[in-house]
């Protein structure tokens, strides 16, 4: 079975300073993708999913970038964090790239981002 | 378009009452339904899932019906346990390898 791995688990950062978030998967293949933000008090907002190396699409506009430089790494950057990059950001991956509409995504164990 | 609604949290219970967490959904097509949880301090886990109408999905004494005339998929368990603590997601997916989750509801068990 898979496995998700995150890290840093948890980050305090400055405004403006950049960051990369690591996701590592372990046990699947040619796996889907995802990074979701968990804000405080609020439900999980898609940001990015992927379908292959290089593969990135982007469901909401804002100063975070995604890239996947190999089948089972995906990073989550940013140039210039703003306060409200705060949250907890989940990397999920489903393991079943066929587009079955009940595909389960299986959740790492999150990075706890505070932008002070 | 697609989208959940789940009730507002906090449920607050005793140990042993029995739990209802509402969801309903709005989907085009026959999407799958899910409920996750979330512990504190972790990610999610897959609590059960139905695939379609009808199906009933259970899991460590939860379960849910995929109920299509009234787009819902309750999250229901008979005696609730202190270690049941956590916030449930109710999800769908519509296809295209994504979910579409809910705001989440917070549940606390008291001894």
């Amino acid at each position: 079975s898979q496995t998700i791995h995150q890290w840093p688990a948890t980050l305090v950062q400055p405004v403006g300073s950049p960051l990369s978030l690591e996701c590592t998967v372990e046990g699947t293949s040619n796996p889907n993708l995802y990074w979701y933000r968990q804000a405080a008090g609020r439900g999980l907002q898609l940001l990015f999913y992927s379908v292959g190396i290089g593969q990135i699409s982007s469901e909401v506009p804002q100063n975070l970038s995604a890239s996947r430089p190999q089948d089972r790494q995906f990073i989550l950057s940013s140039k210039k964090l703003l306060l409200s990059d705060s949250g907890f950001y989940l990397c999920a991956c489903s393991p079943s790239p066929s587009g079955r509409a009940d595909n389960e995504q299986f959740f790492g164990p999150g990075t706890r981002l505070t932008v002070l | 378009g697609n989208s959940v609604t789940q009730m507002e949290g906090p449920v607050t219970l005793s140990e042993e009452a029995f739990l209802t967490i509402n969801c309903t959904y709005t989907a085009t097509g026959y999407p799958s339904l899910f409920w996750y949880v979330q512990y504190p301090g972790e990610g999610l886990q897959l609590l059960l899932k139905a695939t379609k109408a009808d199906d009933k999905g259970s899991n460590k004494g939860f379960e849910a019906t995929y109920r299509k005339e009234t787009t819902s998929f309750h999250l229901e368990k008979g005696s609730v346990q202190v270690s049941d603590s956590a916030v449930y997601f109710c999800a769908l997916s519509p296809g295209f390898q994504k979910l579409v989750f809910g705001t989440g509801t917070r549940l606390l068990v008291s001894p």
